[in-house]
């Protein structure tokens, strides 16, 4: 398996402008976060899914904010409109609960930039 | 929900030395820690575990040691080498499977 693959690795977008996003989890992981990483606030869950379903979103600051799973093999978040203070790495993590595999598997995390 | 609490924020270490990361956690129920090490512009990688029903788990030179009752779990590298600096986050997985990390540490190792 190639691993938690997220995309694009950089996105450089003005102020205003719709942002997405995209993330395709381990095959066969059950589980899907995003995390977004600042230097002042280190990673912090934005959302997680469970078998394609929302389970808690309550880490989203705010309604310019928006996750879907619409399969197992594949999710997004968008920012629209995005602001410079969205700025950061996010990532992309999955895992498998079962009694001998429980960590999260990131990927490569995506850097957004907004101008 | 659960909350993780890292210390110290940065820490130098000279090569050779041992190096010690602190994390307390507020969810009782949290059952599994693992730790992260993230290189300079790449991802967190897993590097060491420990479940609720073990005290201390090594591994070569990494050791994690949990104290259930405090809520305290502990990182401990010894014998410290230049790649060994990164940044180190802790979490704590609660009965949901969510994830909660820590804030991260930075270590540096001085040559």
């Amino acid at each position: 398996d190639a691993g938690v693959i997220q995309s694009p690795r950089h996105e450089v977008t003005e102020m205003g402008q719709e942002v997405t996003l995209r993330c395709k989890p381990i095959s066969g992981h059950d589980y899907l976060f995003w995390y977004r990483q600042t230097m002042m606030r280190g990673l912090e869950l934005l959302i997680y899914f469970n078998n394609n379903v929302p389970i808690d979103d309550s880490g989203m600051p705010e309604d310019r904010f928006s996750a879907k799973m619409p399969n197992a093999s594949f999710s997004t978040l968008k920012i629209q409109p995005s602001e410079p203070r969205d700025s950061a790495v996010y990532f992309c993590a999955s895992s498998r609960r079962t009694p001998s595999t429980t960590e999260a598997f990131f990927g490569q995390g995506t850097r957004l930039t907004v101008v | 929900g659960e909350n993780v609490e890292q210390h110290p924020s940065t820490l130098s270490v000279q090569e050779g030395d041992s190096a010690v990361i602190k994390c307390t956690y507020s969810d009782s129920a949290s059952n599994y820690f693992p730790w992260y090490k993230q290189e300079l512009g790449k991802r967190p990688q897993l590097i060491i575990d420990i479940r609720s029903n073990v005290g201390e788990k090594k591994d070569q030179r990494i050791a994690v040691t949990l104290n259930k009752t405090a809520k305290h779990f502990s990182l401990h590298i010894t014998e410290t080498q230049p790649e060994d600096s990164a940044v180190y986050f802790c979490a704590a997985r609660n009965t949901g499977n969510q994830f909660y990390f820590g804030t991260g540490t930075s270590l540096t190792v001085i040559p």
